[in-house]
Parts: structure tokens; sequence; C-alpha cells
């Protein structure tokens, strides 16, 4: 049963602090998505790839977050510095994607950031 | 531009009556609308997708949702709910130019 994996599960950091949570998606997904949930603003899509390449990252704020995929089998996000109003849950997606458009996303359990 | 509009934060059924969780949808091409499901403390799993194919499009867990193009609505149902059917529920509005949606998401209560 092929699952998208998320670590940590949970992280606890103080303000200023660098913060990396990497995702493993489903061998041979060709698409990776990065969400954030909070209770006041909801889901929100920060960033997604498409066979390792960026295609969108406007949902993400630029000067601390990153995510890059160094492999198909590895993607991250990095918050530095982090601050309290980065506490979220954050979430890693796959999917395929063969001709355009968009099919099924896989959800990772999510990571659970609180920042102090 | 596409946009999606969840009509009800809140609903509470009682165990046994009918679900109906309301979301409507624009968008300039033909979409691909999803329903996804988050139980406490999950991620989100997929219940079901419009694809452009039949327009009555059956999911997991007894739920089915109807593409009504007129209507721009894409509404999801059970007949009958069950306890374990208590969790978030999000639609997803995709068109072919990758951009995503997601609704705000109804929070769906069952009463015992």
């Amino acid at each position: 049963d092929a699952r998208v994996t998320q670590t940590p599960r949970h992280k606890v950091t103080e303000m200023g602090q660098e913060v990396t949570m990497r995702c493993q998606p489903i061998l041979g997904h060709n698409t990776v998505f990065w969400y954030r949930q909070t209770m006041m603003q909801g889901l929100e899509l920060l960033a997604y790839f498409r066979n390792r390449a960026p295609l969108d990252d406007s949902g993400m704020p630029k000067d601390r977050f990153s995510a890059e995929m160094p492999d198909a089998t590895l993607a991250t996000l990095k918050i530095q510095p982090s601050e309290p109003r980065d506490s979220a849950v954050y979430f890693c997606a796959s999917g395929l994607v063969l001709y355009g458009g968009t099919d099924t996303q896989y959800f990772g359990p999510g990571t659970r950031l609180t920042v102090l | 531009a596409q946009s999606v509009t969840q009509l009800d934060s809140h609903v509470s059924v009682s165990e046994g009556t009918p679900v109906l969780l309301r979301c409507n949808y624009s968008s300039s091409y033909s979409p691909s609308l999803f329903w996804y499901v988050q139980h406490p403390n999950k991620g989100l799993q997929l219940l079901l997708k419009y694809t452009s194919a039949a327009t009555l499009v059956k999911g997991i867990n007894g739920f089915e949702a109807e593409f009504k193009k007129s209507e721009t609505s894409f509404h999801l149902t059970k007949p009958s709910a069950h306890m374990s059917d208590a969790a978030e529920y999000f639609c997803v509005v995709s068109d072919g130019d990758d951009k995503i949606i997601f609704g705000k998401g109804t929070r769906l209560h069952i009463l015992p």
C-alpha cells in the first residue's frame, strides 16, 4: 500500500530557528505539492513541482520559505528563520499527471509545526 | 479565473439521515472536480472525482456527487449518514492550466 511519508510528524522550535520538513512521494508520481493548514486560513497551496521542477510557488512567502526536490524521492520545505505565525500543519501530496491537468492527489499525514 | 465555494461551513445531520454538502464552482474551462475528506488529525483522502465522463460520480463510503454544468454545482450526497462520516470535506476545482483551488471546507457533524 503505497503512501506519502512526511518527517518529522511533530516539530516544536523557537522563533528564529531553521526548520526543514521532508516528504517522500509515492514512487512513480511526478507531481509534488506542499500545503499549509491553519484554523484561520484553512488549506493553502504553497508550491508544487512537476518532474522535480518548480511549477508554482506563488503561495509561499519567498523571504523565508524555500522548497526543493533534490531527487525524485525527496521533497523538502525549509523555513529560515521561523516565526510564530508559521505554526501550522504542513501537508505534502503527490500525484501522477501524464497529459496535463490535475488528477488525484495523495496526501501525507502532515507535519505539525509549533514555533514558540 | 476559477473559484470554488462551499456554501456551508458546518452541517449537522442525525445518524441514518441523508447528507448534502454543497459546492459551487466557476471555471473558464471544462473543470476537473474533486471531493476530499479529512478526518481529525489526518491527511486528506480522495472521496471521488469528476473528469468529464459520467455526470453522476460514485465514490468511497457510499458518497456520490453530481456534476451540473447549468448550475455550476458539484454537491456531495450520501443517503444515510454514519458516525464515522464526521469529518471535514473539501471541494476542489482544477482546470487544464494546473490551477488547483480548494474550498474552505465543510465540517460534517453526525448526531446520535
